[in-house]
């Protein structure tokens, strides 16, 4: 089946720009999605691709899509201490399903 | 605008009680789901109803069965509950699962089982 992988944990310093990585299986995703999770919250939609870009840029939010190794990535410019969640990695598949990854921790030191 | 609200937000249960989580959406989306975290192991798709009327199994649907009451509530139950069972569930909906399928949740119900 389909499966979505994040590596755990990532620390960065405020002001710093932070690279979450993710790795998926599905070679007929249509929609990538990056997903945040304050403590205590639901997830949020933070941003998208489809899958037919390489590149999605939101204001701090910069998004990369490598179709071909299947690697999405999100970057976020000039970190800051609100920006410390858990952020998830998910893609609509061929058969109408949202697969999610593990999640990425993401602390910003001060 | 409340968006997807669920209840309980705290359960303990003891093995063998049951309950029925609830989730109501004012959105008028059609298609609804429910979700469980566990750590490590992100989000897992237990159920899902694409539109009113309609019920499907996802990943992980053993131990429990759902109800779409009508176009706003989708209710979760255990029947029989299990320490397995113990997690965060989160419900969730989204306009339709064609397309772009985004997705908006609840805040959540953090369950125990003894």
């Amino acid at each position: 089946g389909e499966d979505v992988e994040q590596s755990l944990f990532l620390s960065v310093r405020e002001g710093d720009s932070s690279v979450i990585n993710c790795t998926y299986t599905d070679s007929s995703s249509t929609y990538l999605y990056w997903y945040k999770q304050e403590p205590g919250a639901g997830l949020q939609l933070l941003t998208y691709i489809f899958s037919n870009m390489d590149m999605k840029q939101d204001q701090r939010l910069t998004v990369l899509l490598n179709k071909k190794d299947k690697h999405l990535s999100l970057r976020i410019a000039d970190t800051q201490t609100g920006d410390s969640a858990i952020y998830f990695c998910a893609e609509r598949g061929g058969y109408q399903k949202v697969t999610f990854g593990t999640g990425t921790k993401l602390q910003v030191i001060p | 605008n409340a968006g997807v609200t669920q209840t309980p937000k705290f359960q303990v249960l003891k093995t063998g009680q049951s309950m029925t989580l609830q989730c109501a959406q004012d959105m008028n989306h059609n298609s609804m789901y429910w979700y469980r975290q566990d750590p490590g192991m992100g989000l897992r798709l237990i159920y899902y109803s694409a539109s009113e009327g309609t019920t499907d199994k996802g990943e992980v649907p053993n131990g429990y069965n759902v109800s779409r009451l009508n176009k706003r509530e989708f209710s979760l139950r255990l029947e029989s509950a299990a320490p397995s069972q113990t997690s965060v569930y989160f419900c969730a909906s989204s306009e339709a699962m064609t397309g772009n399928e985004k997705l908006f949740f609840g805040s959540g119900t953090q369950l125990s089982v003894l």
